[in-house]
């Protein structure tokens, strides 16, 4: 079965401390997303990324960053985390016949 | 831009009712469509896609969708809903032949079951 991987399922961090997510797809899939969800909001994308090294900004980039050195992992870096971005982060990664999503990664910053 | 609409944030229907969950959405063609659910403290589920041909879609759990181009609609139904079918739902777009892009999502419906 195909599977995204997100590493960790709740972190807490500290306001100003950099934080890495990180996610991994065993599929081979060009296309891998970050989204963040907020309650009444839905998700939104924050960056995407259709080839190794590549990344595009989405809606809401600001306060973010990603790195994609390999085919099969896609890290969202918050370089300063605030605690505006205490928020459920969901990657996935997608081929043109559709997405396949990780199980998320609550993020708490205090 | 595009956009999708869900228009109800809370639906209550009694376990053993029929439900529709209603999407509208802003493209200017027509894109692949998408319902997702999402269990609490879970990620998202595929209940459902439409790309072409058949306008009434097929999908887990006993649940379909019928896409009406001339109402820029995308509706999921479910003839007879469970206790588990208590969760959120969400209504998503992407550009047809899309898969490089990320796709949007509606805002998202919160099913509530009434025993």
């Amino acid at each position: 079965d195909v599977k995204v991987t997100q590493s960790s399922r709740y972190l807490v961090k500290r306001t100003g401390e950099k934080v890495f997510l990180e996610c991994v797809q065993d599929m081979d899939h060009e296309n891998m997303f970050w989204y963040r969800q907020d309650p009444g909001l839905g998700l939104r994308l924050i960056y995407f990324s259709y080839d190794v090294k590549m990344k595009e900004k989405g809606d809401i980039p600001e306060g973010y960053s990603v790195s994609r050195e390999k085919k099969e992992r896609f890290s969202l870096i918050l370089e300063s985390a605030s605690t505006n971005q205490t928020s459920m982060y969901l990657c996935a990664s997608s081929t043109v016949r559709g997405y396949t999503f990780g199980s998320g990664t609550r993020l708490t910053v205090v | 831009a595009q956009s999708v609409t869900q228009p109800d944030i809370h639906i209550t229907v009694s376990e053993g009712a029929s439900l529709e969950l209603r999407c509208n959405y802003s493209y200017g063609a027509t894109p692949y469509l998408f319902w997702y659910v999402q269990s609490p403290g879970q990620g998202l589920q595929l209940l459902l896609k439409y790309f072409s041909g058949d306008t009434l879609v097929q999908g887990i759990k006993g649940f379909e969708a019928e896409f009406k181009r001339s109402q820029s609609s995308f509706n999921l139904r479910k003839p007879s809903v469970h206790w588990s079918d208590a969760a959120e739902y969400f209504c998503a777009v992407v550009p047809s032949g899309g898969g490089a892009d990320g796709l949007t999502f509606g805002k998202g419906t919160h099913l509530i079951i009434q025993p």
